[in-house]
Formats: structure tokens, C-alpha cells, sequence
């Protein structure tokens, strides 16, 4: 165990749905993270946020929404998908001090879109 | 922009035997950090080894090792003896060391299967 947790480990949504990925730390770091594994492609960085701001936004479409109301959760907002943006979508934290220093993992939500 | 890049998509080796994984990276930062993470089917990314550009040292954890050759960009990562828990999806990440960057980027993937 890491110390990230993500909830739902499953996720199956229709295109006109509105649903949330969840994610929570409580290892006292201040830099949250969303990223997107698709199959035989790099991890793509979505989100970065620092003290409850975000920093990053990798151009991601607007049908994610991200929000961080503490530093210790993270949640994703998602409607209106698409079918390829099924994926796993990993959500990681680390205390922004630690330069150089590894992200912590959560297990992930597995995401289809029907 | 950095970009990584692991050139193999999947490899298999024999258990207790070694095998290396390739990875190289492009960036025109001379101070930065690298490491490799493991998936196992579990899903939850575990850092196996991290190397700090600035030291010509090669970092080894255990049976994980790395070859590190900054002039070449390359950042391979050496299994000894292997065990069947070794099966996973292993990844390459780049990572500068600004205060405020927070920004790790990682490769495709190479998918390693341990055989009995």
C-alpha cells in the first residue's frame, strides 16, 4: 500500500453520463496528480495541482474537470465521454519539496465508456 | 519538450536469469532525475530504482540495477535473478528538479514476463 487511495477501482459509463473518480491521501503531500494510461502509450499527465491549485493542465478536453478542495482529495468529473477515453486514470501525490523525489501511486480506476 | 522512449513493448526471460530493460530519453536540462517504475497486475506503480543526473554513479537496488549514460540519453535497467514476482509492466520516467515542475513523464512500457 502506498498511501493513495482511488475509489471506484471500476467504473462502466454510458456517453451521457455524469460520474467521479475519487482520490485520497493522507501522507501529509501537497502535489496531486491525474494521469491516463491507454494501452501501449505513454502515461499522459492530465492534472497537477500544488496547495490545492492547479499548475498543469495538459490540454486535456473539457469533458474532465478536475477539483481539489484540500490537499489530501482529488476528484475528476467526467461527462459527456467519449469511448476513447477509456483507461486507467491514475491519480498520484508527492510533497512539492520533495524535488526529484517519486510520486506515490494509487491503484487506479479502470474507466469504460459504452 | 522531454520525451521518453522504451523501444521494447514486451520481453520475457527465464527465472534467475538476467535481462535489461532499454530506455532513452530526450532533454536538453543537464540536471534531472530518472527513475523506473513497476505495475504489477495490481495495478498500483512501485518505484523500483531512481538515478540523479548529476552523479555518474550508477544506482542499484538489490537485484535492480541501472546502466545511466548521460552523454547518450540512455537509462537501461538490469534484473538479476529473475523471480516470477518480477512480472510486470515497467516504466521509464524523467522528472526536472525545479521547485515548482511538477511534471514526470514517463515512456510506453515494456511488458515483462518471468518464466518458470
Amino acid at each position: 500500500e502506498t498511501g493513495v487511495t482511488q475509489t471506484p477501482r471500476h467504473l462502466v459509463m454510458g456517453m451521457t453520463n455524469k460520474k467521479s473518480l475519487k482520490c485520497e491521501q493522507h501522507l501529509g503531500h501537497n502535489a496531486m496528480y491525474w494521469y491516463k494510461q491507454s494501452a501501449k502509450k505513454p502515461l499522459e499527465l492530465m492534472f497537477v495541482y500544488n496547495f490545492k491549485e492547479q499548475t498543469e493542465n495538459n490540454s486535456v478536453p473539457s469533458r474532465f474537470s478536475p477539483e481539489c478542495p484540500n490537499s489530501s482529495h482529488l476528484f475528476l468529473h467526467l461527462h459527456t465521454l467519449q469511448p476513447e477515453d477509456s483507461a486507467l486514470y491514475l491519480c498520484a501525490s508527492r510533497h512539492h519539496r520533495d524535488r526529484g523525489e517519486k510520486l506515490f501511486f494509487g491503484s487506479g480506476t479502470q474507466l469504460s465508456v459504452l | 519538450a522531454q520525451t521518453v522512449t522504451q523501444s521494447q513493448p514486451e520481453m520475457s526471460v527465464q527465472e534467475a536469469e538476467t535481462v535489461t530493460l532499454s530506455c532513452t530519453y530526450d532533454t536538453s536540462e543537464n540536471n534531472y532525475y530518472l527513475f523506473w517504475y513497476k505495475q504489477p497486475p495490481s495495478r498500483q506503480m512501485i518505484l523500483v530504482i531512481r538515478q540523479e543526473a548529476y552523479k555518474q554513479q550508477n544506482a542499484t537496488e538489490n537485484r535492480f540495477s541501472v546502466n545511466f549514460q548521460k552523454a547518450a540519453k540512455s537509462f537501461s535497467l538490469k534484473i538479476s535473478d529473475s523471480q516470477l514476482g518480477d512480472t510486470a509492466m515497467y516504466f521509464c520516467a524523467f522528472m526536472k528538479p525545479l521547485y515548482n515542475n511538477n511534471d514526470m513523464r514517463f515512456g510506453a512500457g515494456t511488458r515483462l514476463t518471468v518464466k518458470p
